[in-house]
């Protein structure tokens, strides 16, 4: 079967940095997206990997290894705007998207 | 721009009653999916489509049904509502599918079956 598994829920203090995991096994690989949810609200597009490597965007980067089936999306600076849920998505071979259940971060001051 | 637009956005039923979710976007984008997501739990993928009078089912489609008769509009109906359809309902589109398709969220749906 097909699986994501990311922390259900991290807490972080303010101005600090975080980095939230996500674990992938999925019928093959076309990419990685991640994506933020505040509460009760719609996800909005962060990133998407598709190479191995980093992918710095500002505050908030994201990183894939596609032999390990491993990705991380890392905040730097963090503000209280950011306490948000963190979707891993992954695309798999018929370009379906899997997701994960996400990360609920929760940023004290 | 209005982007993804859903209605309406919170609903009580009773369980056998049937409704639609409507959703429209103003963006001409061609691919459109409607998912749910339950607490705990991973969006699950309805239907989709691809483009105007084609539709095709996703993950959960049973006790669902969908028509794309314009490029705009995607309405997802519901008939014999159950409880195991409480969730909330995100209608999506991208302009392209695969990798290139960033997904626009609508602001959700939220049903209740009571």
């Amino acid at each position: 079967g097909q699986n994501i598994d990311q922390p259900t829920e991290m807490t972080a203090t303010e101005g600090a940095i975080v980095q939230i995991n996500c674990t992938y096994q999925t019928s093959g690989f076309n990419g990685l997206f991640w994506y933020q949810q505040h509460a009760g609200e719609a996800p909005t597009f962060l990133s998407y990997n598709v190479l191995d490597g980093l992918e710095e965007k500002g505050r908030f980067s994201s990183f894939l290894s596609r032999s390990k089936g491993y990705s991380y999306l890392l905040l730097k600076e963090l503000q209280m705007k950011d306490s948000a849920s963190y979707l891993c998505a992954v695309m798999d071979s018929n370009y379906q998207l899997i997701w994960g259940a996400g990360t609920k971060l929760i940023i004290k001051p | 721009n209005a982007g993804v637009t859903q209605t309406p956005k919170f609903r009580i039923l009773k369980i056998g009653q049937s409704m639609t979710l409507q959703c429209t976007q103003d963006m001409n984008h061609n691919y459109m999916y409607w998912y749910r997501q339950d607490p705990g739990m991973g969006l699950k993928l309805i239907y989709y489509s691809v483009g105007a009078g084609i539709t095709d089912k996703g993950e959960v489609p049973n006790g669902y049904n969908v028509s794309r008769s314009t490029t705009e509009d995607f309405p997802l109906r519901l008939e014999l509502a159950a409880p195991s359809q409480t969730s909330v309902y995100f209608c999506a589109s991208s302009y392209e599918g695969g990798v290139a398709g960033e997904l626009f969220f609508g602001e959700g749906s939220r049903l209740t079956v009571l």
